[in-house]
């Protein structure tokens, strides 16, 4: 069964934007991360944050954890053409365990 | 970084015949693998954790006769889809976690898998 879910569904932008996607989920977990795909390819890991953390940067990216409301959200700053994908969080309860996926976020970005 | 390599990216085949997808870790030992399905334009559903040296275990509704799993060694798990059927048709992926490493999960490029 799914336990993340994003919002928006689907987002649409201008490069030199900001994206913000935002991602809820249910039962306890150990860490949340967020992956990319590009149409018809593999998921590519974005970041991974732990329960025990508030936030995290990674390049263009932050990602936020508010455990108390189990809510995420990534941010992608100065957004390009490129980074037009969709985007999913998914929850792990532990640190080899499996995953639950979001229904992801389809993120347009235009030149 | 962790690698996971997926053959094939894409098969064609007809209804009745099976289907064998191979993922491998490439520079890592991963005890475990994990198979996902996704339907275009929907997230990745769990079919299975597959388990070196013993039996996968499967999720709710997943039929475990027809998506066999094999993971006999440290670098490879396989799914064979037996007697595929045109609703068989999906996007197979698979991945593994480098426990070494602080990374999340490595997926597989996937496969495409028609059913005709």
């Amino acid at each position: 069964s799914q336990q993340g879910e994003e919002d928006p569904q689907a987002l649409s932008i201008q490069e030199g934007e900001n994206a913000t996607m935002n991602c809820s989920y249910k039962t306890s977990i150990n860490n949340l991360q967020w992956y990319r795909q590009n149409s018809g390819r593999g998921l590519v890991h974005l970041i991974l944050i732990r329960s025990n953390e508030r936030e995290k940067h990674s390049g263009r990216l932050r990602v936020t954890l508010d455990t108390s409301k189990k809510s995420s959200s990534l941010l992608i700053t100065a957004s390009r053409a490129a980074d037009t994908a969709s985007y999913f969080c998914a929850t792990g309860t532990g640190a080899n365990s499996k995953l639950t996926f979001g229904k992801g976020i389809t993120l347009s970005v235009r030149p | 970084g962790a690698v996971v390599s997926q053959h094939p990216s894409r098969v064609i085949c007809k209804s009745g015949t099976s289907v064998k997808i191979e993922c491998r870790s490439l520079d890592f030992q991963a005890t475990t693998m994990f198979w996902y399905r996704q339907f275009p334009k929907q997230s990745l559903m769990l079919m299975a954790t597959s388990n070196e040296g013993s039996k996968a275990t499967y999720e709710q509704g997943v039929e475990k006769d027809k998506f066999l799993i094999n993971h006999a060694s440290l670098t490879l798990s396989t799914l064979t889809v037996t007697s595929a059927h045109p609703e068989d048709s999906s996007f197979y992926i698979c991945s593994a976690r480098d426990l070494a490493g602080n990374y999340g999960y490595t997926f597989g490029s996937g496969t495409r898998l028609t059913v005709v």
